[in-house]
């Protein structure tokens, strides 16, 4: 079955970018979105962003200046960078796999990676 | 964005005791509403989807309902392994975005 594993720095420096890779295994990264979102206990879930395996994205635009979402198919990645990082940035990011195939419809995020905690700070 | 709201924030109940969450959108979803369980220290599982459709192989206790600006989520016998938080998400416009989670204890 597909899994979706998070990898990156744990650890980000104020104004610096923040870098993160989603491995999917188990399944191909063909023919799905695939999404980035982080969780705060303040703000709660929030959606930054997603890509298709073709390399068309679309971001939350309270981040667009800040997101780029990219997808490598030869390795079955898709990566998130955040510029600019603030503590506000501080959160658990989780990869997510969106379970519909038409942009019409997307939004229900049926697979998700463990999630990793990124902390801002020096 | 659209916002969404829950309530109640938290709750506790018996073990059996019928549970209901009620979501609500700050303006007209139709049905694009989904409803996740995340236990502590774990990712969100989606339940439920299209505001009333079970996931497969989520246990037919979980049931949503309702459409426009107002959704209900319920467990009809709770079980200790629903202690969690849950959270609805509306998925009519970009951004997407949740609720601020509703968690369930057992008395």
């Amino acid at each position: 079955q597909v899994q979706l594993q998070e990898s990156g720095p744990g650890l980000v420096k104020p104004s610096e970018t923040l870098s993160l890779t989603c491995t999917v295994s188990g399944g191909s990264i063909s023919d799905y979105y695939w999404h980035w979102l982080r969780q705060t206990p303040d703000k709660g879930l929030e959606w930054i962003g997603y890509i298709y395996y073709t390399g068309s994205a679309d971001y939350n635009p309270s981040l667009k200046s800040r997101v780029t979402i990219s997808v490598d198919t030869s390795k079955n990645q898709f990566s998130l960078k955040l510029t600019s990082v603030t503590a506000a940035d501080t959160a658990v990011y989780y990869c997510a796999r969106d379970e519909r195939d038409i942009v019409a419809t997307i939004g229900a995020f049926d697979i998700w990676g463990q999630g990793t905690m990124v902390t801002v700070s020096s | 964005d659209i916002q969404m709201t829950q309530s109640p924030s938290s709750l506790s109940a018996s073990v059996g005791d019928r549970v209901t969450i009620t979501c609500q959108a700050s303006q007209d979803i139709s049905n694009y509403l989904n409803w996740y369980q995340q236990r502590p220290g774990k990712a969100p599982k989606l339940l439920i989807y299209d505001a009333s459709n079970l996931e497969t192989g989520v246990p037919s206790r979980f049931s949503g309902g309702g459409s426009g600006t107002d959704f209900t989520f319920t467990i009809s016998s709770l079980q200790p392994d629903d202690i969690a938080t849950y959270y609805c998400q509306q998925y009519d416009n970009v951004p997407f975005t949740f609720g601020p989670g509703t968690k369930v204890d057992i008395k």
